[in-house]
């Protein structure tokens, strides 16, 4: 089974609305964390938000915060206030104890913010 | 320089060639990876060495052989290699590699083409 699925291969959204990019994940591991990766077509995969099992708030980090639903084991990434620049590839990851400590990426989600 | 650099960015092999990536961290991480992006599919992991010492070899071919002298530099040599080992290979650095906590920080990788 995977371990992280991205059911939406791409998304658009006008520039300035907000965007909900869909995460879901599979694990028995109590203790695990879940991270997005964005990567703009020069390849680089730059961290954004980390989001830990245990952690009882919602992470954010500016633009971005995290729809965590641990029941329904999901970890959307919300973007608010597109921009141009964030069109890119964007990555889901969930490093747990299961995996031999290894981080798990999904296939990913096409973002293009249209002006 | 700061964060993951990987050189060449970009590279052009024949099967018979022998040749070798560098990955160069100035992060002061004690762990340090590699990746291969491939095409629709998920990032796959291929080496992680944990202070110097090699941790995963995640079942790769033999035609790919890393290098780990320190802690701020990882090799990747490559020979013989086939056209379906054309893709993005992607370097990644974190702090130990051993809590769910830890992020991976990425290079900008090095597009590897091979006629």
């Amino acid at each position: 089974a995977q371990k992280i699925t991205q059911t939406q291969p791409g998304m658009f959204v006008q520039e300035k609305e907000a965007v909900t990019l869909d995460c879901t994940y599979d694990t028995s591991d109590q203790s695990y964390g879940l991270f997005w990766y964005k990567q703009p077509s020069s390849g680089e995969m730059i961290f954004l938000i980390y989001q830990g099992s245990y952690d009882e708030q919602n992470a954010t980090e500016g633009r971005y915060s995290l729809n965590f639903q641990k029941a329904r084991k999901s970890a959307n990434l919300v973007i608010s206030a597109s921009q141009l620049g964030d069109s890119a590839m964007y990555f889901c990851a969930i490093f747990d104890f299961a995996g031999a400590n290894n981080l798990f990426f999904g296939t990913g989600t096409r973002l293009t913010v249209i002006p | 320089e700061t964060g993951v650099t990987q050189t060449p960015r970009h590279l052009v092999m024949g099967m018979t060639n022998k040749k070798s990536l560098k990955c160069e961290q100035h992060l002061g991480h004690n762990a340090m990876y590699w990746y291969k992006q491939s095409a629709k599919k998920p990032l796959e992991l291929m080496f992680v060495y944990n202070f110097k010492e090699q941790t995963e070899n995640n079942s790769v071919p033999s035609r790919f052989s890393p290098e780990c002298p320190n802690s701020s530099h990882l090799f990747l040599h490559l020979h013989t290699l086939q056209p379906e080992d054309s893709a993005l290979y992607l370097c990644a650095s974190s702090q130990d590699g051993l809590d769910s906590r830890d992020t991976q920080y990425f290079g900008p990788g090095t597009r590897l083409t091979v006629l």
